[in-house]
């Protein structure tokens, strides 16, 4: 049970929006931890899609976007395409634990 | 162009000992700090250790705390990750990754990734 809870999976067909929220509490993503989030492709490298909760690395498309409220953030990807079917994670800073920490994954499947 | 490329996984027996490394290239290594990031078949990612940029300042995830340590070769650009008193349950893969500041910080972020070197732990 991950202490940044996800849901296990996602799916949208071509050119729709889906959104993967990350669930934390007061000690990590409600104490002003910046989160940010990661694609996963087995056998390749992960990537860095969005840092400091709402920013995007140059050359992540504008098609993905993140926000955070309260305890919780959330990953937008609209115009769905099949090269986004991948694994995405949320990370974040828990002070309790004093160690930084990744929601379980979200696997998104194109339909 | 940031380049990362692990090295030195492979199968060990349950107690054993492994050295793994990562070769740094395509930016100022010294001015960045580092970290190992795992993945177990089929599970999620976990945060294993850090380092900050001079090497002066480890940090450890409660689960290897004790058995694994961190370090750095800032003069050849190389991370290592020594792995003792290794069990099953430290099977992964397990990856490199730069950070976006010289420390460490309760903001770290992870901007660049290796693929990742494999590491087995079975008699």
């Amino acid at each position: 049970q991950s202490v940044l809870t996800q849901p296990p999976s996602v799916s949208g067909a071509p050119g729709q929006r889906v959104t993967i929220s990350c669930t934390g509490s007061s000690s990590n993503i409600g104490a002003a931890y910046d989160v940010h989030w990661y694609q996963v492709v087995p056998g390749r490298a992960p990537k860095l899609l969005i840092h400091g909760n709402k920013n995007r690395p140059s050359g992540v498309p504008e098609r993905f976007s993140g926000s955070k409220s309260g305890t919780s953030a959330s990953l937008a990807i609209t115009g769905l395409q099949a090269e986004d079917e991948a694994d995405y994670y949320c990370q974040s800073y828990d002070s309790g634990l004093n160690a930084w920490l990744f929601g379980g994954g979200t696997k998104l499947t194109v339909l | 162009e940031v380049q990362l490329l692990e090295s030195g996984g492979g199968l060990v027996q349950p107690g054993g000992s492994l050295r793994l490394s990562c070769a740094a290239s395509g930016f100022t290594f010294t001015s960045y700090a580092m970290t190992w990031v795992r993945q177990a078949p089929g599970k999620g990612l976990e945060w294993v250790a850090a380092i900050s940029g001079s090497g002066a300042t480890p940090y450890y995830a409660d689960s290897v705390r004790g058995r694994f340590t961190i370090s750095r070769d800032n003069f050849k650009n190389i991370l290592f990750l020594q792995m003792d008193r290794l069990g099953a349950e430290d099977t992964a893969t397990y990856h490199c990754a730069k950070e976006g500041s010289v420390d460490i910080l309760p903001g770290a972020v992870h901007d660049f990734w290796g693929q990742g070197t494999l590491v087995t732990v079975s008699s």
